[in-house]
């Protein structure tokens, strides 16, 4: 398997713009993660859905972030409009079933610059 | 609210020695421990899972054990290598409660001095 693959690996954008965010889960894991980096705050989970349902959306910062899970292999985060405070490296992570309980497997990351 | 700590934030060690990496938080009533190593510009890759009803968890040159009363764990490396630089979060999850779920530690930048 090539691992959760995400695009685009780098993003800049203008403020106000529409940024999309995608991810590709290894096949046959049942939870897919969204996360947020930054030097300030350091790792935070956003977002994550079981079976392509969103379980928890707590750790979604405002109304201007939405996620959406179509089907057991895409996934993807909008954040609309963008705001030069979102930027940060965004990451995508999969497991298999139980909650936190199975190994996360990253992807590489959305490193997302909004000027 | 849950917090995690790592000191030091940065750390350098000459090749071949053994070091401890620290992770401290505040609420001990956790499900489940993990470390995860992170190289530069990359995602992060899971090493070890503590679960909450465990004392230590070993692969390889890695040992990470779990102390939920004092609300301690340590990661353990012996015998370092280059290789073996990179940042080290720890994080712990706690199941019930929406914010809270899974708090990272900010990481231990570590460096192996060839």
């Amino acid at each position: 398997d090539a691992g959760v693959i995400q695009s685009p690996r780098h993003e800049v954008t203008e403020m106000g713009q529409e940024v999309t965010l995608r991810c590709k889960p290894i096949s046959g894991h049942d939870y897919l993660f969204w996360y947020r980096q930054t030097m300030m705050r350091g790792l935070e989970l956003l977002i994550y859905f079981n079976n392509n349902v969103p379980i928890d959306d707590s750790g979604m910062p405002e109304d201007r972030f939405s996620a959406k899970m179509p089907n057991a292999s895409f996934s993807t985060l909008k954040i609309q409009p963008s705001e030069p405070r979102d930027s940060a490296v965004y990451f995508c992570a999969s497991s298999l079933s139980v909650d936190f309980q199975e190994t996360q497997y990253f992807g590489p990351g959305t490193r997302l610059l909004v000027l | 609210k849950q917090e995690v700590t790592q000191i030091p934030a940065a750390l350098s060690v000459p090749e071949g020695e053994n070091l401890v990496l620290n992770c401290s938080f505040t609420d001990s009533a956790i499900y489940n421990l993990q470390w995860f190593r992170q190289d530069p510009g990359k995602g992060l890759t899971s090493l070890l899972l503590i679960q909450s009803s465990q004392r230590e968890q070993t692969s390889g040159r890695l040992n990470a054990s779990l102390d939920k009363s004092s609300g301690r764990s340590t990661l353990y490396i012996a015998a370092s290598q280059p290789g073996d630089s990179a940042t080290y979060l720890c994080a712990v999850i706690k199941l019930g409660n929406r914010d809270d779920k899974i708090i990272f530690g900010k990481g231990t930048r570590l460096h192996i001095l060839p």
